[in-house]
């Protein structure tokens, strides 16, 4: 089945400093991903969707220029937290998807800021 | 994006079939069923999806009424390991996937 590697797993950082979360589609080409946040004991939310090539389409209420993603090839997409908080602090999941499969997710990234 | 309602908690015995429920009322006709399940600090990990007619494979079965109305997802012998919060989403391609609250299935030894 279809495969999407996400890194690093789990990262610590302190406030003000940005860290980036990659994710990549291993054995197919994801003309969309898409990336989620998810809080404790809540469900996912869309942050934003990606196409190759494209400006991210973000959520309503979701900052932008604080969110920055990439979405550079057809099995890369990169999401920047910049300048983190600790409010910031989540759990960071990005999936990807193509015409012949369905959305197909990464394992998550535990994003700590101290 | 249609909206999708299950039950918020389920429980089943070990080795018994786990039949969750969702339902879909107005989800359009070109929106497949998604099934996915989500174990503890871990990504969301595809299930079975369907269009209307109803579908089969190694982890589960995916029953979808006629009028594709709702649908239920059948773990024919459930496992301690099939414990996990289970999301059913009405999209496609294209489509943004949006996840409601899930239902929480704990299997019981």
């Amino acid at each position: 089945g279809a495969v999407v590697s996400q890194h690093p797993s789990r990262v610590i950082c302190k406030s003000g400093t940005s860290v980036k979360i990659e994710c990549r589609s291993l054995d197919f080409q994801a003309t969309t991903m898409f990336w989620y946040r998810q809080f404790p004991k809540q469900s996912l939310m869309l942050m934003a969707t990606s196409n190759e090539g494209s400006k991210a389409t973000y959520e309503q209420g979701v900052e932008k220029d604080k969110f920055l993603i990439n979405h550079a090839s057809l099995t890369l997409s990169t999401l920047t937290v910049t300048s983190a908080h600790p409010e910031d602090s989540s759990f960071y999941i990005c999936a990807g998807e193509n015409y012949n499969s369905p959305l197909h997710f990464g394992n998550g990234t535990r994003l700590t800021v101290t | 994006d249609a909206k999708t309602t299950q039950p918020p908690s389920m429980d089943c015995a070990e080795g018994r079939a786990a039949n969750l429920p969702c339902n879909h009322s107005t989800i359009s006709g070109n929106e497949y069923v998604y099934w996915y399940r989500q174990i503890h600090s871990q990504g969301p990990q595809y299930i079975i999806h369907g269009l209307k007619n109803n579908e089969t494979n190694e982890m589960a079965s995916l029953i979808i009424t006629e009028d594709r109305k709702s649908s239920t997802l059948i773990l024919p012998h459930a496992t301690l390991r099939d414990t996990a919060v289970y999301y059913c989403i009405a999209g496609g391609y294209g489509q943004n996937f949006v996840f409601g609250p899930g239902t929480r299935l704990s299997v019981l030894p």
